[in-house]
């Protein structure tokens, strides 16, 4: 069975920067994986944030970016807002199969 | 404007079976897949399986293979969500969320699914 590792909990200070990332049971994630990355927010449904590594949705604030990083998915948040405190989920292709990481629980403090 | 709409919250016991229906709106329906993922009270997101609007050729989770079965009718514009034999385990959120070309992007509103005795 596929897991899809992430950091369980992240803390960055309001107008700073974060990485997360993403990493997968079978090795090296690849473009051929087609990350995407989703935001979660208390109560609401999730919110497609990037998609195919590093495209960014249409809603995708400037300061979102995605890469592959060392073997694995990132998503990089520079200047945090306290509005990103959020759950951010990714989510990785398998050849016709998706499978979704634990989520990383964001602080903006 | 696309939109997903989905079916309202259900209440179920062990063994019953569940489905749920998500109609999308602003498209046109047959020019995008939709997945399903839902969510345990607490918990992370989990992808459960994915239809072609289109052909209606399907992928499961292995986890729902002979549980789940995704159903798209071009008709009514409507994906349904049919899972059988539910537990408590069962009990979650239930999402519809286009998906095409690797790039799932917008999120119906969920639908809270309770199963208990």
């Amino acid at each position: 069975q596929t897991v899809v590792t992430q950091e369980p909990s992240v803390t960055v200070s309001p107008g700073g920067t974060v990485t997360l990332t993403c990493a997968s049971s079978t090795g090296a994630v690849t473009s051929g994986n087609y990350p995407n990355w989703h935001q979660q927010k208390l109560g609401q449904p999730p919110r497609a944030l990037i998609y195919t590594t590093s495209n960014k949705q249409s809603w995708t604030p400037a300061r979102f970016s995605g890469s592959l990083l060392g073997g694995k998915a990132a998503l990089i948040l520079s200047g945090a807002q306290p509005e990103d405190e959020a759950e951010y989920y990714c989510q990785l292709f398998y050849g016709g199969y998706w499978v979704i990481g634990g989520g990383t629980k964001l602080t903006v403090l | 404007q696309v939109q997903l709409v989905q079916s309202g919250a259900e209440v179920k016991k062990p063994g019953d079976s569940l489905r749920v229906s998500c109609i999308p709106i602003g498209y046109i329906f047959i020019s995008h897949g939709i997945s399903w993922v839902r969510q345990a009270p607490g918990q992370g997101l989990e992808w459960m399986g994915w239809i072609d609007t289109y052909n209606s050729n399907r992928k499961y989770a292995q986890k729902f293979q002979g549980r789940l079965t995704l159903t798209a009718d071009a008709s009514t514009t409507t994906v349904y969500m049919d899972l059988r034999s539910l537990t408590s385990d069962d009990t979650a959120i239930y999402y519809c969320v286009r998906d095409h070309n690797y790039v799932p992007d917008y999120w119906g509103p969920g639908t809270q699914v309770s199963v208990s005795s």
